[in-house]
């Protein structure tokens, strides 16, 4: 079965660290573009960010409100995607979803549709 | 950053009736968008990619169209099965971003 299966969430003091994983499984997981998508509960979707895979390049992009405090990484050899979030904030409080493309349309970029979703894991920043 | 926007934010409908949710993207994004239906506690599923490709798979009755800043998806006949949030969003740049959705319930 293709899956993403998201851990690592929980409840973490304002100014605290958390460190996320997602496990791939059922795809090529060295050759997928990976991404992290946010949801605050009861509001829209945010992307967070994006890390291309090893053989394009590996080159990773944030949005502006986590750029300088998250950090996306992939273990090719484990089919493991991370997010390192540091100096967390209240607005960081969301559920987090890792995401990527495993459909393939002819001359589509590995991340332009996301159709694979994890089941999301909550992460809460509060004192 | 592009900026999406939809409209309506919410909207209730009867069984089998049409429903029309309208995206506009802040700048010209060609075909480059896609649309999500996320029910609650679950996550967003792809519907439709391109504008207007429907995803293998999804129901006939989910349609989409539109080019450059102003795109529509339509439900030909609202089931009940189709309640939850909708979500535009477009990949012509990074960072990739989203409508705020259209909540979606039967009257």
């Amino acid at each position: 079965e293709v899956q993403l299966v998201e851990s690592g969430g929980g409840l973490v003091k304002p100014g605290g660290s958390l460190r996320l994983s997602c496990a791939a499984s059922g795809l090529t997981f060295k050759n997928a573009w990976m991404t992290w998508v946010r949801q605050v509960p009861g509001e829209g979707l945010e992307w967070v960010g994006r890390i291309k895979s090893k053989t394009d390049g590996g080159t990773i992009h944030y949005a502006a409100p986590v750029k300088g405090r998250f950090t996306i990484s992939r273990d090719d050899s484990k089919n493991m995607l991370n997010l390192q979030m540091n100096s967390l904030k209240s607005e960081d409080t969301a559920v987090y979803y890792c995401v990527t493309q495993v459909g393939v349309v002819t001359n589509a970029q590995p991340d332009w549709y996301f159709d694979l979703w994890g089941r999301g894991t909550l992460v809460t920043v509060s004192s | 950053d592009i900026q999406m926007t939809q409209s309506p934010s919410s909207l209730s409908a009867s069984v089998g009736d049409r429903v029309t949710i309208t995206c506009q993207a802040s700048q010209d994004i060609s075909r480059y968008l896609n649309w999500y239906q996320q029910k609650p506690g679950k996550a967003p599923k792809l519907l439709i990619y391109d504008a207007s490709n429907l995803k293998a798979g999804v129901p006939s009755g989910f349609s989409g169209s539109g080019s450059g800043t102003h795109f529509t998806f339509t439900i030909s006949s609202l089931q009940p099965e189709d309640i939850g949030t909708y979500y535009c969003q477009q990949y012509d740049d990074l960072p990739r971003t989203f409508g705020p959705g259209t909540k979606v319930d039967i009257k």
